[in-house]
């Protein structure tokens, strides 16, 4: 059984592209959530998905942030207009019910330039 | 908003010793969470506990819960530069009965283990 998949491990993008993470739960898992970690600060929360359904986002910014978790195929994080403040380890974790433990993937690298 | 303090931030101890690494919460839990990293790395989980006194081990390693569901604590005994990483606590908060369904984290403690 395949732990959760993130892709790309390394993401360089300009100020101002688009940044697509993507994010492929383990067999059998219907809960999904994203992450960000700064350097040397701890794990934020920042949205929580049940597929197709967006079941909390109050940790994700306002602006250009958004999660999708469809039907088929993986969870995608997508951040809009990059600023170099959005550089950071995003983590996606899944579980296959609400309370049960999360499993986490390898995380992506963002770095803006 | 719920909010989980690690203690200490960091810690180096001698290879063999044992230690404790503390957490705690600002309301009650519905679940509390142990889980390691590495740096560069995600996250492993080592242990979950969910009643209040609850406690369980896995190797060297052993957690706990309060009864008030509000404070746990990771100890590992023996300790061995294997050992060595990031340990975070994270915790569901209660929500009328039952959880949030979000996980939420502490900042970690770093443990370094000299051999």
């Amino acid at each position: 059984n395949a732990g959760v998949m993130q892709n790309p491990r390394h993401l360089v993008r300009r100020r101002g592209q688009e940044a697509r993470l993507r994010c492929s739960p383990m067999k059998g898992h219907s809960h999904v959530y994203w992450y960000r970690q700064l350097p040397e600060e701890g794990l934020k929360f920042m949205v929580y998905l049940q597929k197709e359904n967006i079941i909390d986002e109050s940790g994700m910014p306002k602006e250009r942030f958004s999660a999708e978790f469809p039907k088929e195929g993986p969870s995608i994080l997508r951040i809009q207009q990059v600023v170099r403040g959005d550089s950071a380890a995003y983590f996606c974790a899944s579980s296959p019910y609400r309370d049960r433990a999360a499993f986490f993937g390898q995380g992506t690298r963002l770095t803006v330039v | 908003s719920q909010e989980l303090e690690q203690s200490p931030q960091s810690l180096i101890v001698q290879e063999g010793k044992n230690l404790t690494i503390n957490c705690t919460s600002s309301k009650t839990l519905y679940g509390l969470y142990w889980y390691k990293q590495k740096y560069g790395e995600g996250l492993i989980f080592l242990m979950m506990l969910q009643k209040g006194g609850e406690e369980k081990s896995h190797e060297k390693i052993t957690a706990k819960l309060d009864e008030k569901k509000q404070q746990s604590s990771l100890h590992i005994t023996a300790s061995q530069p294997s050992h060595a990483g990031i340990y975070l606590c994270g915790a569901r908060p209660l929500n009328y009965g039952g959880s949030q369904g979000n996980l939420i984290f502490g900042k970690g403690t770093k443990l370094s283990v000299k051999p």
